[in-house]
């Protein structure tokens, strides 16, 4: 069956280092998004992308990194300049001319 | 830019008991609006969206919602609420001024369902 794989579901990182969340989509979704979700805030989008080889800031990309080598992958590496990581990170996709969003299960992020 | 604001951070109904969820966005021209669901721990999940088509939208699970110009709301119902409804359900809008096809959520709305 199609779909988005995040991995892993869960995730602790020390402080300072920085860590890569996985996002993969057998859809053959052209376009894919990460989200942050904090309590009480509902989604954040972080960064996007529309095309391989190409990616957009979204409204809090401070501290974190993507690329898309490949159109069905789609990181996020969360630096040691994000101040506050601890999140549920969410990844989603859509089709050409479609607004509506495939979500993968998501990334539950600690710092400890 | 856009927005979208959902009234009401919790709302409590008793099982049977018609559900309503608000929503409101701002922009000046009518965008594509959407509603998911979310469960604990999971990602979200379709439950319909509005694309200019016709103005009140049926989805999954008896759900719909009307989608009111004059009003800017995309309000989410379903006539009688069952336990398993009980979730955080979230409105969002796409951009159709920019065309950036990044969704805008709201802060959700968590339903609770009373037996």
């Amino acid at each position: 069956d199609g779909g988005i794989t995040q991995s892993p579901k869960y995730l602790f990182r020390k402080e300072g280092q920085n860590v890569t969340l996985s996002c993969e989509q057998n859809l053959n979704h052209d376009a894919m998004y990460w989200y942050r979700q904090d309590p009480g805030q509902g989604l954040r989008l972080i960064y996007y992308s529309q095309i391989v080889n190409d990616f957009q800031k979204g409204d809090i990309a401070e501290g974190y990194s993507v690329s898309r080598e490949k159109k069905e992958s789609f990181p996020l590496t969360v630096t040691s300049a994000q101040k506050n990581p601890t999140a549920f990170y969410l990844c989603a996709s859509s089709g050409t001319g479609s607004y509506g969003y495939t979500f993968g299960s998501g990334t539950r992020l600690t710092v400890v | 830019a856009q927005s979208v604001t959902q009234l009401g951070s919790h709302v409590s109904v008793s099982e049977g008991a018609l559900v309503l969820l608000r929503c409101n966005y701002s922009s000046s021209v009518p965008p594509y609006l959407f509603w998911y669901v979310q469960y604990p721990n999971q990602g979200l999940q379709l439950l319909l969206k509005y694309t200019s088509a016709a103005t009140l939208v049926k989805g999954i699970n008896g759900f719909e919602a009307e989608f009111k110009k004059s009003e800017t709301s995309f309000h989410l119902t379903k006539p009688s609420a069952h336990m398993s409804d009980a979730a955080e359900y979230f409105c969002a809008v796409s951009d159709r001024v920019t065309g950036r096809r990044a969704l805008t959520f709201g802060s959700g709305t968590r339903l609770q369902v009373q037996p």
